[in-house]
């Protein structure tokens, strides 16, 4: 399988406070994406980072990718009640042009 | 704003039955996929398609079948429905870049029971 894993699997803090979430995956990338997936719902677009990057932001977003290590953490900063999601990593193999997920990160933010 | 929807959030259909789950994209996206998401297995793709008439089986297409008739429209049929397609099914499209893979956009999802 070439799906990747978030660590940790689930995640409670206070509001406020940052949030980091990290993803291994296992092949060569074109790009990595983060994505956000509110309770019942469909996914939702966060940041996309291609393998020639190494950081990017995004509002209270910021994404690294290390494709020595074949990583990538999301760091969600000064949190949010409503950042309470969860979040999912998905690559896209060199060559390809569909997303392997991983098994997400449930972010509890407590108000 | 790109919008996926799902003919259905909830359905329940018995064991055997065939079941059309639609999915319609206004982005005039050549790419589409779907998904099914199980707790624990994350997100796994099912089937998609990089154009009218054209499929690609994903990671576990046994049991399924896909139709794209029009590039707006993917349908994913269940032949003969059993318990253990149970699950959240969902769609999503993207434009095609070949190596980009630009972002995809999701539909809200089916729920999907069967008994």
């Amino acid at each position: 399988s070439q799906q990747g894993e978030e660590d940790p699997q689930a995640l409670s803090i206070q509001e406020g406070e940052n949030a980091t979430m990290n993803c291994s995956y296992k092949t060569s990338i074109n790009n990595l994406q983060w994505y956000r997936q509110n309770s019942g719902r469909g996914l939702v677009h966060l940041i996309l980072i291609r393998s020639n990057e190494r950081e990017k932001h995004s509002g209270r977003l910021r994404v690294t990718l290390d494709t020595s290590k074949k990583s990538s953490s999301l760091l969600i900063t000064a949190s949010r009640a409503a950042d309470t999601a969860s979040y999912f990593c998905a690559q896209v193999a060199t060559g390809a042009n569909n997303l392997f997920f991983g098994t997400g990160t449930r972010l509890t933010v407590i108000p | 704003d790109v919008k996926v929807t799902q003919s259905s959030r909830y359905l329940v259909k018995r064991t055997g039955e065939k079941v059309f789950l639609e999915c319609v994209q206004d982005m005039d996206h050549e790419n589409m996929f779907w998904y099914r998401q199980d707790p624990g297995l994350g997100l796994r793709l099912i089937y998609f398609s990089y154009d009218v008439k054209m499929k690609e089986k994903g990671d576990i297409p046994e049991g399924y079948s896909v139709s794209r008739e029009k590039k707006e429209r993917f349908s994913l049929i269940l032949e003969s429905a059993s318990t253990n397609q149970t699950s959240m099914y969902l769609c999503a499209s993207s434009f095609n870049l070949q190596g980009e893979g630009y972002e995809q956009y999701f539909g809200p999802g089916t729920r999907l029971t069967v008994t």
